[in-house]
């Protein structure tokens, strides 16, 4: 079964510093990855999507760009943090099944940018 | 384009039902889920149903999906401390490469 790790768990960053999310995906080939942002008491929002290495798709305009520079290795980054920028980063991939799509979810990084 | 929709809060009584509702607009759907985040954790899948389905049942879960109106619920019976979470609903299609997720609804026991 997949397993998905995040690293850090936590992290407190001051504005304008870069940032680097990683997330690393085991016990599956050529999944589909995702990163979700959680701001405090709301719900996802997809940030961004990858299909295969190299492919990224991105669903929001914002601060932020993600690489996938292996076939279970996700990134988010940044140049330049903002506030806003503050939450808690889900990744998460596909598995499919021979009858349904299931999305499994890492463990999270809570982000504060102070 | 898609979207799903919850609200945002539910409290029941420890022992009572809790029955979360969800609406979503795309029509050709064709798996439906929920998804349950314990505080500080990352979602976990609950349980799903097929749009040809109209019911499911799994211990004190059950799932009605209503595709004529677009709706889905989640009742949770007798429901416990343990079962405070926030339950996200979600829907794809069998070509789509994403899951597009709900708000979230943020259920609290009160004894």
């Amino acid at each position: 079964s997949q397993t998905i790790h995040q690293w850090p768990a936590t992290l407190v960053q001051p504005v304008g510093s870069p940032l680097s999310l990683e997330c690393t995906v085991e016990g599956t080939s050529n999944p589909n990855l995702y990163w979700y942002r959680q701001a405090a008491g709301r719900g996802l929002q997809l940030l961004f999507y990858s299909v295969g290495i190299g492919q990224i798709s991105s669903e929001v305009p914002q601060n932020l760009s993600a690489s996938r520079p292996q076939d279970r290795q996700f990134i988010l980054s940044s140049k330049k943090l903002l506030l806003s920028d503050s939450g808690f980063y889900l990744c998460a991939c596909t598995r499919r099944t021979s009858t349904y799509n299931e999305q499994f979810f890492g463990p999270g990084t809570r982000l504060t940018v102070l | 384009g898609e979207d799903v929709e919850q609200s945002l809060f539910l409290s029941v009584r420890e022992g009572d039902s809790s029955v979360i509702n969800c609406t979503y607009t795309d029509s050709s759907s064709t798996y439906l889920y929920w998804y349950k985040q314990e505080p500080g954790a990352g979602l976990q899948l609950l349980t799903y149903i097929f749009s040809n389905m109209d019911m499911k049942q799994d211990q004190r879960l059950t799932v009605l999906l209503n595709k004529k109106d677009k709706h889905l619920s989640l009742r949770i019976a007798d429901t416990q401390t343990g079962d405070s979470a926030i339950y996200f609903c979600a829907e794809t299609n069998s070509s789509a490469s994403k899951i597009i997720f709900g708000s979230g609804t943020r259920l609290s026991i009160r004894p």
